[in-house]
């Protein structure tokens, strides 16, 4: 059973381009949160999404940072028009049935933004 | 609001020694508290959790937790640290209004020969 899985790990970016970072959950989750973790910081809860429901958005950035997890494929954390600031490991977890169910959330490895 | 409290950003210990990372909880009602530790460019590994029965909770790898509610803590132990045991851990509570996970701001642990 294959954990969950985030692409790239690792990208590269220049000022003012996009990123687009990838994650699916493990098999037969359907709750997906993300998660930014900046260099010597915790981590920063982004968002939290259903299939094709955002459920809680209240952590992610009011301009620029979108996300969807669609019916059908992984769900898609993007950013538009990256700044430097943008640079940090972005973490994708998934759970069966949110935290009411078992409680905990299971990772994926990362991806780890780069913007120049 | 839910959140959690890591007091010490780095805790040292020998190889063979007891450790004790420390975490403290502010939340309302009941709380659901988690234990997770990264490794370097990992992401993060569930290590136990306590949502109810018995205060003391234990995990993978040796590692156990007390929960204590009179002093609303909830540290993490292990009676003989390994060198491998050098990572980041961070503690969690669930916030029950949103469904998500709040995790504190992690404490580096540095096992040495």
């Amino acid at each position: 059973n294959a954990g969950v899985m985030q692409n790239p790990r690792h990208l590269v970016r220049r000022r003012g381009q996009e990123a687009r970072l990838r994650c699916s959950p493990m098999k037969g989750h359907s709750h997906v949160y993300w998660y930014r973790q900046l260099p010597e910081e915790g981590l920063k809860f982004m968002v939290y999404l259903q299939k094709e429901n955002i459920i809680d958005e209240s952590g992610m950035p009011k301009e620029r940072f979108s996300a969807e997890f669609p019916k059908e494929g992984p769900s898609i954390l993007r950013i538009q028009q990256v700044v430097r600031g943008d640079s940090a490991a972005y973490f994708c977890a998934s759970s069966f049935g949110g935290t009411t169910s078992t409680g905990e959330l299971f990772f994926g490895e990362g991806s780890r933004l780069t913007v120049l | 609001a839910q959140s959690v409290a890591q007091p010490e950003d780095q805790v040292n210990v020998a190889e063979g020694n007891p450790l004790t990372v420390k975490c403290t909880y502010s939340v309302s009602g009941n709380p659901y508290l988690f234990w997770y530790v990264q490794y370097p460019n990992r992401g993060l590994q569930f290590l136990l959790k306590y949502i109810t029965g018995d205060n003391l909770v234990k995990g993978s790898y040796g590692f156990e937790a007390e929960f204590n509610k009179s002093q609303t803590s909830f540290h993490l132990k292990k009676p003989s640290a390994l060198v491998s045991d050098s990572a980041l851990y961070f503690c969690a509570v669930r916030d029950i209004w949103t469904d998500k996970l709040i995790f504190g701001t992690g404490t580096r642990l540095q096992v040495f020969p």
